[in-house]
C-alpha cells in the first residue's frame, strides 16, 4: 500500500550543529508536504510546507526539500537549538474521498545535547 | 486569536458512560479535524468537516459522533467507548481542506 515513513527513529544532534530529518514518501499523486513539530504534550506544531510544483522552500532556519524523483523529503533545522528537541513528523496530501487527506509518516525524535 | 483551543485536557471515562470533547477555533477556517493519537505513533484522522458538512468519516466506529454545530465549533461525542480508544484526541483547523492545519492541544482520553 502507499504509505509516508521516515528513515530514522531517532535523531541525536549536538547544540548548533544542522540537522537533517528525512522522510520518504510513496504516493505520487500527494500535491502537497508539511513538516510539524511535537513537543511532549502538546500539539503538532505547522514548521513549513512545500508544493510538489516546488523543490526547495526556506523559512527562518529551517529548510524542506523535495525530491520527486525518489520521492524524497527532508527537513534541514540550521544551528540546532536545545528547544528543536520533539518529534517530527512530515505530512503529505492527496485527494480522497471528495476531500484532501492528511497522512502522517511515523515520526522521528530528535533529541538536542548540550 | 490564532489558536484552536480543546477542553478538557484531560479525561477519564467507564465504558457505559457518554461524554464529549469540545474543540474551538475564532481564525475563520472553515475546515476542522478530528484526529486520534496513540502513544509514539502520528496522527490517525477520523473526521473532516468542511463548511460544516462531515466530507472524511476514515471507518470510524458510531461509537465516536461527531459534531460541528457552527463554523468555530466541533464537537465529539463519545458512548459506551472501549480501553483500546484511550488516546490523544486532536482537534485541528485550516482555511479549506487544502491548505494547511494548525493544531490544538489535544484531549488525554483514559476509558476504564
Amino acid at each position: 500500500g502507499e504509505s509516508v515513513g521516515l528513515h530514522l527513529p531517532t535523531l541525536s544532534v549536538q547544540e548548533g550543529d544542522n540537522s537533517i530529518i528525512n522522510c520518504a514518501y510513496s504516493n505520487s499523486a500527494s500535491d502537497y508536504f508539511i513538516w510539524y513539530k511535537q513537543e511532549s504534550g502538546k500539539g503538532p506544531q505547522f514548521i513549513i510546507d512545500i508544493r510538489s510544483n516546488m523543490d526547495k522552500r526556506q523559512g527562518q532556519r529551517v529548510t524542506v526539500l523535495l525530491n520527486k524523483t525518489v520521492k524524497h523529503l527532508s527537513l534541514q533545522i540550521a544551528a540546532t537549538q536545545p528547544g528543536d528537541s520533539a518529534v517530527y513528523f512530515c505530512a503529505e496530501r492527496k485527494e480522497e474521498g471528495g476531500g484532501n487527506k492528511l497522512t502522517f509518516g511515523t515520526g522521528t525524535q530528535l533529541k538536542v545535547e548540550l | 486569536d490564532t489558536e484552536v483551543t480543546q477542553t478538557p485536557k484531560h479525561l477519564v471515562m467507564g465504558m457505559t458512560n457518554k461524554k464529549s470533547l469540545k474543540c474551538e477555533q475564532h481564525m475563520g477556517h472553515r475546515a476542522m479535524y478530528w484526529y486520534k493519537q496513540k502513544a509514539k505513533k502520528p496522527p490517525e484522522l477520523m473526521f473532516v468537516y468542511s463548511y460544516e458538512k462531515l466530507s472524511i468519516n476514515e471507518s470510524v466506529p458510531s461509537r465516536f459522533s461527531p459534531e460541528c454545530p457552527n463554523s468555530s465549533l466541533l464537537n465529539l461525542h463519545l458512548h459506551a467507548l472501549q480501553p483500546e480508544d484511550s488516546a490523544l484526541y486532536l482537534c485541528a483547523s485550516s482555511t479549506r481542506v487544502d491548505y494547511e492545519q494548525y493544531f490544538g492541544p489535544g484531549t488525554r482520553l483514559t476509558v476504564t
